[in-house]
């Protein structure tokens, strides 16, 4: 049984660009939550997707933008790439109002 | 505002010791409380979770304790090894259920010398 997939693994963009990560959540999950995880710090919560909605949103620009597709994979877009969105974005899938399982995480470089 | 605050920021604890990691919470509406343990390169991983309606958890050797008229949570490791070497994130949310956006601390880096 595969767990939380993401891909890709690293990514460099520069400053003013556009990037888009995929997040497959794990089998029978149908909830897929984004965070931020700075260097050193703990993640911070972007956005929650459920039934192809955007059910809950932390405090993120709308910069910041999802999308979640009927077999409950998932995107991230981020717009007009600033130095400091360089982090690991992590996804997290959950089966109704269970716990959350993280995917590796993306790796994003913005020069 | 920091909502959950973690402490201590880093730990060395001998093999066969016991590393305990304190959280503390301000949002009394907050109901589910993790801990996720995360390697370098790695995901985090749910170690173990509690909910306020007891006020201590086992798993193996991982405990957590809960005091919530103090708003903290506390998570035990006992015999602690090596492999337990990591950072360790304590997480909340008002979910119940855990699937809602977490807050999470800004993590514990133990080290485990043998």
């Amino acid at each position: 049984d595969a767990g939380v997939t993401q891909s890709p693994t690293h990514l460099i963009k520069t400053r003013g660009q556009q990037v888009t990560l995929r997040c497959s959540p794990k089998s029978g999950h149908d909830t897929v939550s984004w965070y931020q995880q700075a260097l050193g710090q703990g993640p911070q919560f972007i956005f929650q997707y459920y039934e192809e909605e955007e059910r809950q949103r932390g405090n993120f620009p709308d910069r910041f933008s999802g999308h979640q597709f009927p077999n409950y994979s998932s995107e991230l877009n981020v717009n007009a790439l600033l130095l400091g969105d360089s982090a690991l974005y992590l996804c997290a899938s959950a089966n109704g109002l269970y716990e959350q399982y993280f995917g590796p995480g993306t790796r994003l470089t913005v020069t | 505002q920091q909502q959950v605050k973690q402490s201590p920021q880093s730990l060395i604890v001998q093999k066969g010791g016991i590393s305990i990691i304190n959280c503390a919470y301000e949002n009394t509406a907050f109901d589910y409380f993790p801990w996720y343990q995360q390697f370098p390169g790695k995901g985090p991983a749910l170690l173990i979770a509690i909910r306020p309606d007891v006020s201590e958890k086992k798993e193996g050797r991982f405990t957590i304790s809960f005091n919530k008229s103090a708003k903290q949570f506390s998570l035990h490791i006992m015999d602690s090894q090596p492999g337990d070497s990591a950072t360790y994130f304590c997480a909340a949310t008002d979910s119940g259920g855990g699937a809602d956006g977490l807050t999470f601390g800004k993590g514990t880096h133990l080290i485990i010398q043998p």
